[in-house]
């Protein structure tokens, strides 16, 4: 049973492009979305995250758009470059103290200079 | 500050070999984990720590045994190596074990991860 969905498994986008991954969920007593994104032969680094009782987050070029009421959430990434070729993870934690994070099964970014 | 280290950065064994993988943090952080990373499976919960001497399974645990007697330290075994357990194996701390409060206290740091192969 797969807890986070994340779709599409890989991704190409052109430079200046924006690139668009998504994730879903079921549990709801997830409380915490972040998202990862980790470069070859590094380990994953937190790169944004949201609560539910927002419905958008921006951090420069990234944001994470959720709609809870659809159990789903999205990273964009504006005017992608090449640079952000990496994987991204997304992952949810449930409240009530558990520190446990569940990850979708990632997707490979690659953007085209 | 180094945040979180793991050692060895490669391994190989051979089939029924014990190992341990070690794993530091100087964030005087209260939770720590193990996950592993395989093609297409995302990263699986091993086994993971609130705190010194407090541990309990992930999703994955079968073969693998934790011990947490210092925060700093979260060592990671295996008891009789597998091919099946030829992974990226990743620790990750954080300063915060609930989901309440700033969002900065849930950030899990991870290590740069250990690739081990069983033959």
């Amino acid at each position: 049973q797969q807890q986070v969905k994340q779709s599409p498994q890989s991704l190409i986008v052109q430079k200046g492009g924006i690139s668009i991954i998504n994730c879903a969920y079921e549990n709801t007593a997830f409380d915490y979305f972040p998202w990862y994104q980790q470069f070859p032969g590094k380990g994953p680094a937190l790169l944004i995250a949201i609560r539910p009782d927002v419905s958008e987050k921006k951090e420069g070029r990234f944001t994470i758009s959720f709609n809870k009421s659809a159990k789903q959430f999205s990273l964009h990434i504006m005017d992608s470059q090449p640079g952000d070729s990496a994987t991204y993870f997304c992952a949810a934690k449930r409240q009530g103290g558990s520190e446990k994070l569940v990850f979708g099964k990632g997707t490979k970014l690659t953007v085209n200079p | 500050n180094a945040g979180v280290t793991q050692t060895p950065k490669f391994q190989v064994l051979k089939t029924g070999q014990s190992m341990t993988l070690q794993c530091a943090q100087d964030m005087n952080h209260e939770y720590m984990s193990w996950y592993r990373q395989d093609p297409g499976m995302g990263l699986r919960l091993i086994h993971y720590s609130v705190g010194a001497g407090i541990t309990d399974q992930g999703e994955v645990p079968n073969g693998y045994n934790v011990s947490r007697s210092t925060t700093e330290d979260f060592p990671l075994r295996l008891l009789s190596a597998a091919p099946s357990q030829t992974s990226v194996y990743f620790c990750a701390s954080s300063l915060y074990s609930g989901t309440s409060g700033p969002l900065a206290k849930n950030i899990q740091y991870f290590g740069a991860g250990t690739r081990l192969s069983v033959l």
